[in-house]
């Protein structure tokens, strides 16, 4: 079965350009998660959904932050405008069902670096 | 708020040794504990999820243990092996589906 599909692997962008990562669930997976890893903060959630709509934003550092979920086979974590310190392996994850009973599938991750 | 710890940040020991992760929570309401894998360059694989009502899992070689009221958690990895080589990181969960994350434990097994 194929796992959690994120690209890019990696993004090399400029200070305030737009950046655009993309998650693909898997398939019957019914909850995504966004992850943000760094050395200093280690893995922090940035957001969640339930069945495409958004549970719990409070992670999202600020508003150039936004992520979007259109439907149940893909998701957008959009960055705008970029920074140096936004620079971090972002992860996406997805699990089934909404209570916590089954465990998080995560994907490979999109390193991104900010220049 | 919610905050969890990993002893020790790193260890290393000869393949064959059993061997003892450790993590800790400060808030015992928690809805699940998980334990995952991340190897470099990788995303995590989840290797056990202990539901709050449960004391331990076991997968193969790996058992990990719950105890909600003291705030910890172990994972045993017996008769160690190099490719068990990875860094192990435990995960409480704040709400069904929130989950922290302790900072983890570099493991490293010697050939």
């Amino acid at each position: 079965d194929a796992g959690v599909i994120q690209s890019p692997r990696h993004e090399v962008t400029e200070m305030g350009q737009e950046v655009t990562l993309r998650c693909k669930p898997i398939s019957g997976h019914n909850s995504l998660f966004w992850y943000r890893q760094t050395m200093m903060r280690g893995l922090e959630l940035l957001i969640y959904f339930n069945n495409n709509v958004p549970i719990d934003d409070s992670g999202m550092p600020e508003d150039r932050f936004s992520a979007k979920m259109p439907n149940a086979s893909f998701s957008t974590l959009k960055i705008q405008p970029s920074e140096p310190r936004d620079s971090a392996v972002y992860f996406c994850a997805s699990s089934l069902g909404s209570v916590g009973l089954q465990p998080q599938h995560f994907g490979d991750g999109t390193r991104l670096s900010i220049l | 708020k919610q905050e969890v710890t990993q002893i020790p940040a790193a260890l290393s020991v000869p393949e064959g040794e059993n061997l003892v992760l450790n993590c800790s929570f400060t808030d015992s309401a928690i809805y699940n504990l998980q334990w995952f894998r991340q190897d470099p360059g990788k995303g995590l694989t989840s290797l056990l999820l202990i539901q709050s009502s449960q004391r331990e899992q076991t997968s193969g070689r790996l058992n990990a243990s719950l105890d909600k009221s003291s705030g910890r958690s172990t994972l045993y990895i017996a008769a160690s092996q190099p490719g068990d080589s990875a860094t192990y990181l435990c995960a409480v969960s704040q709400g069904a589906q929130k989950l922290v994350f302790g900072q983890g434990t570099r493991l490293t097994i010697n050939p």
